[in-house]
């Protein structure tokens, strides 16, 4: 089956500093990612949708200047937070489509839990 | 918006239990349905879909129908092990601006008892 690789899987960073997030495609080409938060007990609330080539589409609320993200391959999408501050701390999910299919599920990231102190 | 909502948790029940976990959705036009599973440590995966009215998904033994009617994806399993014990998210996947987006429920977390 597709599947989708996160990276890292943990991070702990100082308030203040940016934190990178990978996730790639292993054995399909995705030409739009997409980036979920998910809160402790709570569902998943995607942030954007990152799309090859072109500016990644944020949802509404989501600080598109916190929260870069870049789209430079059909295979990678990288979100980098940054200036990361304690309340940026959560679990973050990547997933993707293997088509375009309006009726095609989502290949998931096993997700970054990020811990900023 | 579209939007998804699904029964509260944790549900807790005895090891060959029956299971029903209820999803409620709103919706404009026909979205395809989903109940995705997470368990413990690990991220979330397909567990079955459904892509039109009246179609059931099924998988591992568990089963939803798609009820246009009452707008509803309820999940069940007629016999639960102890294995199946995750967090269970109902979601949508529908046409809105910007394309297609996949919209989760809260999630429900089950237990199972041996």
């Amino acid at each position: 089956g597709a599947v989708v690789s996160q990276h890292p899987s943990r991070v702990i960073c100082k308030s203040g500093t940016s934190v990178k997030i990978e996730c790639r495609s292993l054995d399909f080409q995705a030409t739009t990612m997409f980036w979920y938060r998910q809160f402790p007990k709570q569902s998943l609330m995607l942030m954007a949708t990152s799309n090859e080539g072109s500016k990644a589409t944020y949802e509404q609320g989501v600080e598109k200047d916190k929260f870069l993200i870049n789209h430079a391959s059909l295979t990678l999408s990288t979100l980098t937070v940054t200036s990361a501050h304690p309340e940026d701390s959560s679990f973050y999910i990547c997933s993707a489509n293997r088509d375009t299919q309006g009726n095609s599920p989502l290949h998931f990231g096993n997700g970054t839990r990020l811990t900023v102190t | 918006g579209d939007s998804v909502t699904q029964m509260e948790g944790p549900v807790t029940l005895s090891e060959e239990a029956f299971l029903t976990i209820n999803c409620t959705y709103t919706a404009t036009g026909y979205p395809s349905l989903f109940w995705y599973v997470q368990y413990p440590g690990e991220g979330l995966q397909l567990l079955l879909k459904a892509t039109k009215a009246d179609d059931k998904g099924s998988n591992k033994g568990f089963e939803a129908t798609y009820r246009k009617e009452t707008t509803s994806f309820h999940l069940e399993k007629g016999s639960v092990q102890v294995s199946d014990s995750a967090v269970y998210f109902c979601a949508l996947k529908g046409l809105n601006t910007g394309g297609f987006k996949t919209i989760f429920g809260a999630g429900t977390r089950l237990f199972v008892k041996a």
